[in-house]
């Protein structure tokens, strides 16, 4: 069963550019979350989809951050525009419907200059 | 508010020694509590986690946890290290609702084993 993948694997950026970081999750996982890390401090939760429907995005840090999941398969992150506070690692994770225990993907390592 | 604390931020120990990482947290109801260890370029393996039953539970590669309600911990612990344990630790509380389950981290124990 193959797992989580996220790419690109690294992405270095300018400030002002805007990048899209993408998610597959675990086939027929229902859940898929992001999360990140910044500055090796905490991993922090972004936002939370169940499908396609975005059930927690309490998470985001603001609205320069636009997550979606059409047809409720694989994810995206975009970034727009991005800022020298969002580089960091971001996380994606999946779970089976009604399971709390995550899987969670290599990460995508963002360094914005 | 769950929230999780991991004191100790670096950890060396030497190969075949025993460890212990400690992990306290913060959480209104029972809690859901996960250890996830990260080597370097790779993402976040489960080691092992904790729902109910038990208080000592084993995982993956060696290693055990053990919750303590009256003292909110969940140390991770592993009676002889090898070399190729050297990654960072994380500590993870969940919330439980369906279709929920997102996780609080706390900040991560990175652990150094001396030949």
């Amino acid at each position: 069963e193959a797992g989580v993948t996220q790419f690109p694997s690294h992405s270095v950026i300018e400030k002002g550019q805007t990048v899209t970081l993408r998610c597959d999750p675990i086939s027929g996982h229902d859940n898929l979350y992001w999360y990140r890390r910044v500055m090796g401090k905490e991993i922090k939760f972004l936002l939370h989809f169940v499908k396609e429907s975005k059930q927690d995005e309490s998470g985001m840090p603001n609205n320069r951050f636009l997550a979606e999941r059409t047809g409720g398969t694989y994810s995206t992150l975009k970034v727009q525009p991005a800022e020298l506070e969002d580089s960091g690692v971001y996380f994606c994770a999946s779970s089976q419907r009604d399971s709390v225990g995550q899987y969670f993907g290599p990460g995508t390592r963002l360094l914005v200059l | 508010a769950q929230s999780v604390t991991q004191p100790d931020i670096h950890i060396t120990v030497s190969e075949g020694a025993s460890l212990e990482l400690r992990c306290n947290y913060s959480y209104g109801a029972t809690p859901y509590l996960f250890w996830y260890v990260q080597s370097p370029g790779q993402g976040l393996q489960l080691l092992l986690k904790y729902f109910s039953g038990d208080t000592l539970v084993q995982g993956i590669k060696g290693f055990e946890a053990e919750f303590k309600r009256s003292q909110s911990s969940f140390n991770l612990r592993k009676p002889s290290v090898h070399w190729s344990d050297a990654a960072e630790y994380f500590c993870a509380v969940g919330s439980y609702n369906t279709n929920a389950g997102k996780s609080t981290f706390g900040d991560g124990t990175t652990l150094t084993v001396k030949p």
